[in-house]
């Protein structure tokens, strides 16, 4: 199995532009998770999903960032505008209920 | 809630020493713990977990016993390497239905040579 696969690994975007993440997960895995990493907040969780559907969206820090996942092997988060203070490493992870989470590499986010 | 703290960082360390990171926690019942470990440019993997109390979970020489006495996880190596320089990461599921974990703060742990 490849595992998790995120793109692009990096990313480098001007202020007010759309910016899409992409996950794909480990065939089988019925959850989905989308985290956000910095320096100054850590891991942060912004939106998780059990067999394509959003469970818990209250991470997403403002209506500029939205996730989508169409079906059990694909997934997007969205950001439009993107601002600088959205620059971080977003990572993807997938799961199932009997075994443990598996995280993507992580997508590098800079907003400049 | 299911709640987990860990303690700051960074550790630092020099090769082949004793290493201890604490971690504990706050929950209903007797959920799984995880250490969950974070190399420089990749994304969390997990290094080891255990299912109940007094398990033992271990994994590339790393150790921790699940104590429910004292409500922790300790993570333990008789000895480091250079190349366990990384984030380290405690973690317990939120409960109930959903599969969410919840993690720690996490903590940083450089080696040196």
């Amino acid at each position: 199995d490849a595992g998790v696969i995120q793109s692009p690994r990096h990313e480098v975007t001007e202020m007010g532009q759309e910016v899409t993440l992409r996950c794909k997960p480990i065939s089988g895995h019925d959850y989905l998770f989308w985290y956000r990493q910095t320096m100054m907040r850590g891991l942060e969780l912004l939106i998780y999903f059990n067999n394509n559907v959003p469970i818990d969206d209250s991470g997403m820090p403002e209506d500029r960032f939205s996730a989508k996942m169409p079906n059990a092997s694909f997934s997007t988060l969205k950001i439009q505008p993107s601002e600088p203070r959205d620059s971080a490493v977003y990572f993807c992870a997938s799961s199932t209920r009997r075994y443990g989470y598996t995280f993507g590499s992580g997508t590098r986010l800079t907003v400049v | 809630g299911n709640s987990v703290t860990q303690m700051e960082g960074p550790v630092t360390l020099s090769e082949e020493a004793f290493l201890t990171i604490n971690c504990t926690y706050t929950a209903t019942g007797y959920p799984s713990l995880f250490w969950y470990v974070q190399y420089p440019g990749e994304g969390l993997q997990l290094l080891l977990k255990a299912t109940k109390a007094d398990d033992k979970g271990s994994n590339k020489g790393f150790e921790a016993t699940y104590r429910k006495e004292t409500t922790s996880f300790h993570l333990e190596k008789g000895s480091v390497q250079v190349s366990d320089s990384a984030v380290y990461f405690c973690a317990l599921p939120q409960g109930g239905a959903t599969n969410k974990l919840i993690f720690g703060t996490g903590t940083l742990l450089a080696v040196q040579p």
